[in-house]
């Protein structure tokens, strides 16, 4: 069957320190997206993409990066981690851009 | 930019009770309308949507939403709840074009109590 994963499930890193979160899908979707889950915030967009070697910035961006070099992947970078991006991350992809979203389990991230 | 609202953060019922969920969205042209359910530990899931035609679409689990295009409204709504039935409620939108991914509300708790 056809998935979307998301790696590591669980992280705990220090401030200042590089993290990229993984995210691969196996349905040959064009369309993948990264948000972010806070108490009171509920999902807030931080980065998409509609397809290979596009990327697009959302509504929460700042201190984060994505790369599209496939179909398949869309990693999630944050270059200095600071104690704000403590969340738990979701990436999802979808076959049309304004169609169903599919999502993985979700990456719970800490930043002491 | 669009935005969407889910007026009650946290409800509270007891088995066999009916439930609805507000949502507004702000965004005044063509519309696609979700709501997402997240069960504890799990990731979201699709209830339903509405793209066009009939305004009350139903969903899995015997959830049904109603469209009402004039009050930008999209209220969830489930006759008679089971315990199952806690969770995390999400309700989405997106502009007609798909632009930006969908725009979340920031989610209803809901607590069944057996």
């Amino acid at each position: 069957d056809a998935e979307i994963t998301q790696s590591p499930r669980h992280k705990i890193t220090e401030t200042g320190r590089q993290v990229t979160l993984a995210c691969h899908q196996t349905w040959n979707h064009n369309n993948m997206f990264w948000y972010r889950q806070d108490l009171g915030h509920g999902l807030r967009l931080i980065h998409y993409s509609y397809g290979v070697q596009d990327t697009n910035k959302g509504e929460v961006s700042d201190g984060y990066s994505v790369s599209r070099s496939n179909t398949e992947d869309l990693p999630l970078t944050l270059e200095s981690a600071a104690s704000s991006q403590t969340s738990v991350y979701f990436c999802a992809s979808s076959e049309l851009r304004r169609g169903k979203l599919f999502f993985g389990e979700g990456s719970r991230l800490t930043v002491l | 930019a669009q935005s969407v609202s889910q007026h009650n953060h946290h409800v509270i019922l007891s088995e066999a009770a009916s439930l609805e969920l507000g949502c507004n969205y702000s965004y005044g042209g063509t519309v696609n309308l979700f709501w997402y359910v997240q069960y504890p530990g799990q990731h979201l899931q699709l209830l339903l949507k509405y793209f066009s035609g009939d305004p009350l679409v139903k969903g899995i689990k015997g959830f049904e939403a109603e469209f009402i295009k004039s009050k930008f409204s999209f209220n969830l709504r489930k006759p008679s709840v089971q315990w199952s039935d806690t969770a995390e409620y999400f309700c989405a939108v997106n502009s007609g074009g798909g632009a930006d991914g969908l725009t979340f509300g920031k989610g209803t708790h809901l607590i069944i109590q057996p």
